[in-house]
């Protein structure tokens, strides 16, 4: 276990199409967080998972939105109805604890 | 909620020149504060931290300064080398609350050999 990774490293879908990222976080973090990045903005908070319970949703993540960690381990994000507006890097990262942030490679969608 | 301001949002220097990159912040229960390096196409890393009972921390080449009263935090580069060239994040959380980092809007520095 090398890090957090993330799957597919590239997605493009036409708008209006459902998608579904996957995040595997480091294998002892029990803490795990989805941010949204655009082209020349900082991350963006999204969700946050602590083992497999949701505890926090920001307002950036509407109905069209949904994350799940079902057993404590990796995470889903899928983003149904997308929009050219979707279009931007989506972060995962994990943590034990408040300690050892550590962010996955992302995956870059672009809405067409 | 948080607002994390960050500036400048590009700076070049010359190799072996220093680089300061500022950011201010809005919430006084904020505590943690990271700096992020990302280089192009790939994850941001962690380079240094700092929390809110020091006021300065250094790695090397690298060192954080927070001022709790202003609110205001900065990262120092010395002796800068081409490899130090990437976008910087700055970022604050508070560690009682919310889980969340609040990102500011990136430094993309590049430095000229």
């Amino acid at each position: 276990d090398t890090g957090v990774s993330q799957d597919p490293r590239h997605k493009i879908t036409k708008r209006g199409q459902n998608v579904t990222f996957r995040c595997d976080p480091i294998s002892e973090h029990n803490r795990l967080y989805w941010y949204r990045q655009t082209l020349g903005q900082g991350p963006e908070f999204l969700t946050y998972f602590q083992n497999e319970a949701q505890l926090e949703k920001s307002r950036l993540l509407s109905d069209r939105f949904s994350a799940e960690r079902p057993k404590g381990s990796f995470s889903t994000l899928e983003i149904q109805r997308t929009e050219q507006g979707d279009s931007a890097m989506y972060l995962c990262a994990s943590s034990l604890g408040r300690n050892g942030y550590t962010f996955g490679s992302g995956t870059r969608l672009t809405v067409v | 909620g948080e607002n994390v301001e960050q500036h400048p949002s590009t700076l070049s220097v010359q190799e072996g020149d220093s680089a300061v990159i500022k950011c201010t912040y809005s919430d006084s229960a904020s505590n943690y504060f990271p700096w992020y390096k990302q280089e192009l196409g790939k994850r941001p890393q962690l380079i240094i931290d700092i929390r809110s009972n020091v006021g300065e921390k250094k790695d090397q080449r690298i060192a954080v300064t927070l001022n709790k009263t202003a609110k205001h935090f900065s990262l120092h580069i010395t002796e800068t080398q081409p490899e130090d060239s990437a976008v910087y994040f700055c970022a604050a959380r508070d560690d009682t609350g919310a889980n969340n980092l609040f990102f500011g809007t990136g430094t993309r520095l590049t430095v000229i050999p």
